[in-house]
């Protein structure tokens, strides 16, 4: 998988957007960005993933700069619920099915 | 839509006993599943990759005859753990990725504690 650096941990207050960077400056051109978080405990939990256009669900929002080597995940209304291990992972030659977990970023939502 | 369940949630053993994990995906059907591990305050690391009707494949380092690996059915893959020892408590999580997509999903995790 092409290396990702992350923040080590971020907080955010409840309520407000958390913005979560991740470097991805060996992204290949057929390489996805995934993001997963992990909640204390559980398994981890897929949120989105994009090529180059940005992605929005009922999740989250993905932002990929036009060089794709870098992105941001946007939660628009962090709640404590919230509070997880988020990942950023880019996959090897374009496919999900192998993932390598790096460090991650821990965010914590402060009430 | 895309659940993987696991079983059991958490395990007690004896040391020297033996312990089988399960992992479905419930609704949908994948060739592949991976089991990962889990120690406290680490990462995940993947052991195996199970493949349906063929035998797993093991990264290095992990004992393929300790961690036993049975993929029978398209939505059923096992992890035994062999002859537990305290060193293999860990969190122990699988993934699977529906047929046609990329995306893995994974289940809720087993932690086992050996004793």
């Amino acid at each position: 998988d092409a290396k990702t650096t992350q923040p080590p941990s971020m907080d955010c207050a409840e309520g407000r957007a958390a913005n979560l960077p991740c470097n991805h400056s060996t992204i290949s051109g057929n390489e996805y960005v995934y993001w997963y978080r992990q909640i204390h405990s559980q398994g981890p939990q897929y949120i989105i993933h994009g090529l180059k256009n940005n992605e929005t669900n009922e999740m989250a929002s993905l932002i990929i700069t036009e060089d794709r080597k870098s992105s941001t995940l946007i939660l628009p209304h962090a709640t404590l619920r919230d509070t997880a291990v988020y990942y950023c992972i880019v996959p090897q030659g374009g496919s999900a099915r192998q993932l390598t977990f790096g460090s991650g970023t821990q965010l914590t939502v402060l009430p | 839509g895309a659940v993987v369940s696991q079983h059991p949630s958490w395990v007690i053993c004896k040391s020297g006993t033996s312990v089988k994990i399960e992992c479905r995906s419930l609704d949908f059907q994948a060739t592949t599943m991976f089991w990962y591990r889990q120690f406290p305050k680490q990462s995940l690391m993947l052991m195996a990759t199970s493949n349906e009707g063929s035998k797993a494949t093991y990264e290095q380092g992990v004992e393929k005859d300790k961690f036993l690996i049975n993929h029978a059915s398209l939505t059923l893959s096992t992890l035994t753990v062999t002859s537990a020892h305290p060193e293999d408590s860990s969190f122990y999580i699988c993934s699977a990725a529906p047929t046609l997509t990329e995306t893995q999903y994974f289940g809720p995790g087993t932690r086992l504690l050996v004793l």
